[in-house]
C-alpha cells in the first residue's frame, strides 16, 4: 500500500537557522513526488515535482532532493514568511491520485 | 498566474441537505480532481475526471457523491444527502496533462463545508 510519512510534525526555527524536512514514501512505482506549501485555511500551493532518484530542484530558499525511499526539503536561512505547513505527496505510476503525508508545520521566529 | 477558483468559500448546510461545490479549473487544463481535508487530517483524494467521465475514485466517493462538468468552464461536486462527517475543506485541482510536468497539480483555495 502506498504510504507517505513526514517528519518532524512540527519545527520551530529562528530566522536564518537552516534545516531540513523529511518525507519517507513507499510506492510500487513512483510517477512523481510533490512538495506543497499550505497556509492556514488555504489550498496547497505547488512548490516542486521530482520524478527520479538523484533529482534536485531549487526555488529561492528551498531545495528539494529525492532518493528511492525519501525526499528532503532543505530550507536555507528561513524567514518568518516561510512559516506554513509543508506537504509531501506521491503519485504511483498506475493511479491518478496523490497520497499526502500529514505535513510538517514550520514556524520561523524573527 | 492562472488560478483554480472555488465557490463558495464557506458553506453551512443542514444534515440531509444536498450541496453543490463549484470550481472553475485553469482554462487549458484537461484533468480535474476533488480532494478533501478533514480538520487536522491529511488531504485525501476523492475523484479524478477526464474527457467528461470519472477516471478514478476513492472509497470515500460513494453513491452520495457525484461530479459534473456542466459546461466548458465549471466542474462541480455534489453531495446528495450530507452527513456530519462530510464536514471538511474540499479542494478542487486541475492539471494540464496526465503527468504534470511543470506546475504539478494546481489547487484552489477550497470550500469549507460545515454540516450541522
Amino acid at each position: 500500500e502506498d504510504q507517505v510519512t513526514q517528519s518532524p510534525e512540527a519545527l520551530r526555527l529562528q530566522e536564518g537557522e537552516s534545516s531540513s524536512l523529511n518525507c519517507s514514501y513507499t510506492v510500487s512505482g513512483l510517477r512523481g513526488l510533490f512538495w506543497y506549501r499550505q497556509d492556514p485555511g488555504k489550498g496547497p500551493e505547488f512548490l516542486f515535482t521530482l520524478y527520479s532518484a538523484g533529482e534536485e530542484k531549487e526555488k529561492e530558499r528551498l531545495k528539494a532532493t529525492l532518493t528511492k525511499k525519501e525526499s528532503f526539503l532543505h530550507i536555507t536561512a528561513p524567514k518568518p514568511e516561510d512559516s506554513a505547513t509543508y506537504l509531501c505527496a506521491v503519485q504511483d505510476h498506475n493511479t491518478d491520485k496523490l497520497i499526502f503525508g500529514t505535513g510538517t508545520r514550520l514556524q520561523v521566529f524573527p | 498566474e492562472p488560478e483554480v477558483t472555488q465557490t463558495p468559500s464557506h458553506q453551512v448546510t443542514q444534515m440531509g441537505q444536498e450541496v453543490i461545490l463549484r470550481c472553475v479549473p485553469i482554462s487549458n487544463h484537461l484533468y480535474f480532481y476533488w480532494y478533501r481535508q478533514i480538520l487536522g487530517q491529511k488531504v485525501e483524494f476523492l475523484v479524478s475526471f477526464y474527457n467528461n467521465e470519472i477516471s478514478e475514485k476513492s472509497e470515500i466517493f460513494d453513491d452520495q457523491f457525484s461530479v459534473e462538468r456542466p459546461d466548458g468552464s465549471n466542474f462541480t461536486l455534489k453531495i446528495r444527502s450530507t452527513k456530519l462527517e462530510d464536514s471538511a475543506m474540499y479542494f478542487c485541482a486541475s492539471t494540464e496533462g496526465e503527468v504534470p510536468r511543470n506546475y504539478g497539480y494546481t489547487f484552489g483555495s477550497g470550500t469549507r463545508l460545515t454540516v450541522v
